[in-house]
């Protein structure tokens, strides 16, 4: 069925060293990805986006990178703050349905070490 | 832009009561809006997607008669938890989805229901 999945439940990284989350999905129908960053106690937030024909995104100090060969999906933060610590979730749609709906991973919580 | 509100932020009530969270994008029109539960260290689990003005399609295992969504405008749905108990208390979180805009959902910041 239908599942996005986290290799790794926890992350923990030592403060301005990189960090890479990553993420599986199994619908190869899937042509929008986002990934959300979530602090305790509040909603997802929205951290970047790309489409299946791009392989490659970047932002300020976040790179998402999308490979459809092996369905896979990841999140680089560059020089990793203490503020970077929360969970983060990947999110596919579904590119069969326009309803907008979104499939959320199981999530990686991120911790960074000062 | 692309704000969207939740509101109660907390709300504790005694079993058998029913609870409404309402949902508000403040500045931008939203045709879809989705709701979440959360259970703690969980994923967020979609609970139905509401679109204005007509009825919200729930997902598998989801009780409609529990969860009453409306929708009444493209800036406000509200959720109302009907005859709570304990096993409802979660963390509940909605989204917005644009007008004319593509997949991108904005968040609100969730709210705690704890049911006595």
């Amino acid at each position: 069925g239908e599942s996005v999945g986290l290799h790794l439940p926890t992350l923990s990284v030592q403060e301005g060293d990189n960090s890479i989350i990553n993420c599986a999905y199994s619908n190869s129908a899937s042509d929008y990805f986002i990934w959300y960053k979530q602090e305790s106690g509040k909603g997802p937030q929205f951290i970047i986006d790309i489409r299946s024909n791009m392989d490659k995104r970047q932002g300020q100090r976040v790179t998402v990178l999308l490979n459809k060969t092996v369905k896979h999906l990841s999140l680089q933060i560059a020089a990793t703050q203490p503020g970077d610590s929360a969970v983060y979730f990947c999110a596919e749609n579904n590119g069969s349905s326009n309803t907008g709906k979104l499939i959320f991973g199981q999530g990686t919580t991120l911790q960074v070490k000062p | 832009g692309a704000v969207v509100s939740q509101h109660p932020s907390r709300v504790i009530c005694k079993s058998g009561t029913s609870v409404k969270i309402e949902c508000r994008s403040l500045d931008f029109q939203a045709t879809t809006m989705f709701w979440y539960r959360q259970f703690p260290k969980k994923s967020l689990m979609l609970m139905a997607t509401s679109n204005e003005g007509s009825k919200a399609t729930y997902e598998q295992g989801v009780e409609k008669d529990k969860f009453l969504i409306n929708h009444a405008s493209l800036t406000l749905s509200t959720l109302t938890v009907t005859s709570a108990h304990p096993e409802d208390s979660s963390f509940y979180i909605c989204s917005a989805r644009r007008q004319t805009q593509g997949y991108e959902q904005f968040f609100g910041p969730g709210t705690r229901l704890t049911v006595l």
